[in-house]
This record gives structure tokens, sequence and C-alpha cells, in this order.
């Protein structure tokens, strides 16, 4: 399997802290894709990185990526009890072709506490 | 923009039956769908691709006779899940992607229990 693996698999915080999810991939990316889900809902887009990038920001989202040790990071700063949340990172490899197919992490849990 | 809706949102069947999910892009047109399905506290496990108008392509392990996908129109794609069982149960979950673009944009899910 190509699944990659996110870290933590859960994660609590305060309401005001940092969240940092960690994602790790198998082979070389055409780019990496953060998502988040909502509890029984579908998913949201939250930002795209491509394989020759190495960080971008949105918002309160930092996504970094260090295609030497296929591995990406995702940072929400000041975080909410709104971004409770499943937070997926997701690849679309090289070998994919014109498909583009995305190949889901594992997930990381992030609970903001009030 | 970029509204991709599925019907119904939740279904409950009993075993046996059949049931056709279907997947809706609302104000584009969706060159490739994609269907996932994801298990409780698990991931989104990609199930197929479809083009339209061709065949599906599965992924290694799900049984295209079982699990069958129809592209007939660059809005519409449905999933009928055919005589389905308690294992069938899950959240299944349509992508929708336009030519060129990289990014997919997801439907709202499908929570399908069967008895």
């Amino acid at each position: 399997s190509q699944q990659g693996e996110e870290d933590p698999q859960a994660l609590s915080i305060q309401e005001g802290e940092n969240a940092t999810m960690n994602c790790s991939y198998k082979t070389s990316i055409n780019n990496l894709q953060w998502y988040r889900q909502n509890s029984g809902r579908g998913l949201v887009h939250l930002i795209l990185i491509r394989s020759n990038e190495r960080e971008k920001h949105s918002g309160r989202l930092r996504v970094t990526l260090d295609t030497s040790k296929k591995s990406s990071s995702l940072l929400i700063t000041a975080s909410r009890a709104a971004d409770t949340a499943s937070y997926f990172c997701a690849t679309v490899y090289i070998s994919s072709g014109s498909a583009r197919q995305l190949t889901f992490g594992s997930g990381t849990q992030l609970t903001v506490l009030p | 923009g970029a509204v991709v809706s599925q019907h119904p949102s939740w279904v409950i069947c009993k075993s046996g039956t059949s049931v056709k999910i279907e997947c809706r892009s609302l104000d584009f047109q969706a060159t490739t769908m994609f269907w996932y399905r994801q298990f409780p506290k698990q991931s989104l496990m990609l199930m197929a691709t479809s083009n339209e108008g061709s065949k599906a392509t599965y992924e290694q392990g799900v049984e295209k006779d079982k699990f069958l996908i129809n592209h007939a129109s660059l809005t519409l794609s449905t999933l009928t899940v055919t005589s389905a069982h308690p294992e069938d149960s899950s959240f299944y979950i349509c992508s929708a992607k336009r030519e060129y673009y990289n990014e997919q944009f997801f439907g709202p899910g499908t929570r399908l229990t069967v008895l």
C-alpha cells in the first residue's frame, strides 16, 4: 500500500495554542494536499503544496514540505474550538499519471479544548 | 463554486438489496470522478476512478461486479452497491475533478448501513 502515515494519531490542545501535524509518504509526488473532515462529513480542501515548493501559508495554516525526507507538516496557529476535526494529508504520486489520484494518510484527530 | 453533492446522505437497507448513490458536480463539468470508502475512524480508501463515458478503473481488491460505477455525463456519477451485506456498511464519499486542474472537490458523503 502506498498510504502515508500521519502523526500524531490524536492531538488535544487548549484554544489559542498551535497544533502541528506531520505526514510521511512513500514515493515521489507531484503535490501534497491537506484536508479537513468534521465528524461524519465530507472533506474540505485546505491547502496544496507542489513538489518544488518548501513552504506555503494560508491564513492560520502553514504547510511545509521536505521531499528529501518525504514528509510534510501542517501547523495551525492560534487554534480555535472550531478547528476540532480530523486532518488528512493526501499525495498525488507521479506514477498516478493523468488521473491524479489522491492517496490519503491515516489522519490526525485534533481536539481543541475551549 | 465547485460544489459536489451526494444523494442520499444516508441510507439503511436490508441485506441482499442494492443501493444506488449519486454524485453530482453542481457548477462545473467533472471529467473525472472518484469513489472512496471510509470506515469509522479510518482514512479514505480509493475504490475506483471513473472518467466520463468510459469504464471505471477499480483499485485492487475492489469487486467491480459488486460496486457498479456509471459516469454517464460530465456532472453525474453513480455507485451501486449490489446485494449489499452488513460488511458493506461504510461511509462512501465521491469527489470530482476538472480536466487539467489538480484539486478534487468532495461530496458530503453517504452513510450506508446494511442490516
